[in-house]
């Protein structure tokens, strides 16, 4: 596509759910990341993709999370058994490749867990 | 201590003034980003260098990479320039993936 969409934009779950967010990259874009936005913070590196390799999810907090790009283009990110502390913006960009090359960013995905 | 800090972590200025956002890492880098948080929470990405000076209309980045700090300025600030300014880095070893600081509000009153 365009540019990279993220859906949905807003999710309100309630504690204890399991929800799936998804990114849709830039369709020439090898290099996937998943970021982690708190209120009043800067982004957090969560785990990157490259195709369908994901070669670092050092970042994610917890076994509730994980990732997927099976066929190297969309992604999807999970989080299981949701907890009030997952409340957070949940961005994806995505970059030609995995060297220094600017990245895009989609429009984030408000996730509320109640 | 942040691999990457941004001052001021809030800014209100008046219309037309002269801004300056300041960011230090600490890490060896590869390249520094200046992005633009929209209130709706959309990322842009404004710079991308790695040495000297870039400009873009009223914006203007510059990098020292020996004293490992960069400015963002603002000239001719605009209500419109409202929004967090993010500073982020690629580390030399972690490709095009970023480490950020905490972002800078900046609200330009008319």
């Amino acid at each position: 596509g365009a540019g990279v969409s993220q859906s949905p934009r807003y999710k309100v779950t309630k504690r204890g759910q399991d929800v799936t967010l998804r990114c849709d990259p830039i369709s020439s874009h090898a290099t996937l990341y998943w970021y982690q936005q708190a209120l009043g913070q800067g982004p957090e590196f969560l785990t990157y993709f490259n195709y369908e390799a994901q070669p670092d999810k050092s970042g994610l907090p917890s076994d509730r999370f994980s990732a997927e790009r099976p066929e190297g283009s969309i992604s999807t990110l999970t989080i299981q058994r949701t907890e009030q502390r997952d409340s957070a913006m949940y961005r994806c960009a995505s970059s030609l490749d995995q060297t220094n090359t600017e990245a895009f960013f989609g429009q984030g995905t408000r996730l509320t867990v109640v | 201590k942040n691999e990457v800090e941004q001052s001021p972590q809030n800014l209100t200025a008046q219309e037309g003034e002269f801004i300056t956002i300041n960011c230090s890492y600490s890490v060896g880098i590869s390249a520094l980003h200046w992005l633009q948080q929209h209130p709706g929470g959309g990322i842009v990405s404004l710079f991308m260098l790695s040495s000297g000076k870039k400009k873009h209309g009223r914006l203007i980045a510059t990098i020292n990479i020996q004293e490992k700090h960069s400015s963002l300025h603002i000239t001719a600030s605009h209500p419109r320039d409202s929004a967090v300014y993010i500073c982020a880095v690629s580390g030399r070893l972690s490709g095009s993936r970023l480490t950020f600081g905490e972002g800078t509000q900046l609200t330009v009153n008319p």
